[in-house]
């Protein structure tokens, strides 16, 4: 199946600073990607979709701000998280849209998700 | 607005019993349905979906799912169960095709005993 790479697979980062998320497709182009953010023992919930070229559609609640998504090519979107806090400590995990072939034949492929905490 | 409920927090099965995990899902039409398996700090690996057509799909690693329309439920089987199936398993669905926003269950934690 097609290959979603996530990095980095954890990092630590101080109050205040910024931190960058990469998902990238490995061996297929993904007009379409999904970020997810995952608290412990919780279920994944959708913070945004990111469209390569054009400006990422947020989930309601998502501070657009706080949570920079860039989809600059068709196997590249970004993450930052502005101005990191502890609350925001999390797992987040992105997803790309793939056409498997056919009306309603989609399935998307999940990269190995972030864990990341503020200190 | 769909939603997805699974019920069932954490399930416990002896290695080499049979396993169902429920999934019911809240929507008007029949929508595009999907089950996940989370590993421990991992992202997710599907398992199998349905869109249409046969109401029994199967999927990888032995697990299959049965659609009911009746009962609006899409729950998970494997008949012998391993201790490498010990994980985490989501219930998906997406409305409608074009919109492939999923909306996850918030999961059944599956413990493999010996």
């Amino acid at each position: 199946g097609a290959v979603v790479s996530q990095h980095p697979s954890w990092v630590i980062c101080k109050s205040g600073t910024s931190v960058k998320i990469e998902c990238r497709s490995l061996d297929f182009q993904a007009t379409t990607m999904f970020w997810y953010r995952q608290f412990p023992k919780q279920s994944l919930m959708l913070m945004a979709t990111s469209n390569e070229g054009s400006k990422a559609t947020y989930e309601q609640g998502v501070e657009k701000d706080k949570f920079l998504i860039n989809h600059a090519s068709l196997t590249l979107s970004t993450l930052t998280v502005t101005s990191a806090h502890p609350e925001d400590s999390s797992f987040y995990i992105c997803s790309a849209r793939v056409l498997t072939g056919g009306l309603g034949n989609t399935e998307a492929f999940f990269g190995q998700g972030t864990r990341l905490t503020v200190v | 607005a769909q939603s997805v409920t699974q019920p069932d927090i954490h399930i416990t099965v002896s290695e080499g019993a049979s396993l169902e995990l429920r999934c019911n899902y809240s929507y008007g039409a029949t929508p595009y349905l999907f089950w996940y398996v989370q590993s421990p700090g991992q992202g997710l690996q599907l398992l199998l979906k349905y869109f249409s057509g046969d109401t029994l799909v199967q999927g990888i690693k032995g697990f299959e799912a049965e659609f009911k329309r009746s009962q609006s439920s899409f729950n998970l089987r494997k008949p012998s169960v391993h201790w490498s199936d010990a994980a985490e398993y989501f219930c998906a669905v997406v409305a409608n095709f074009g919109n492939e926003k999923l909306t996850f269950g918030t999961g059944t934690r599956l413990t493999i005993i010996p």
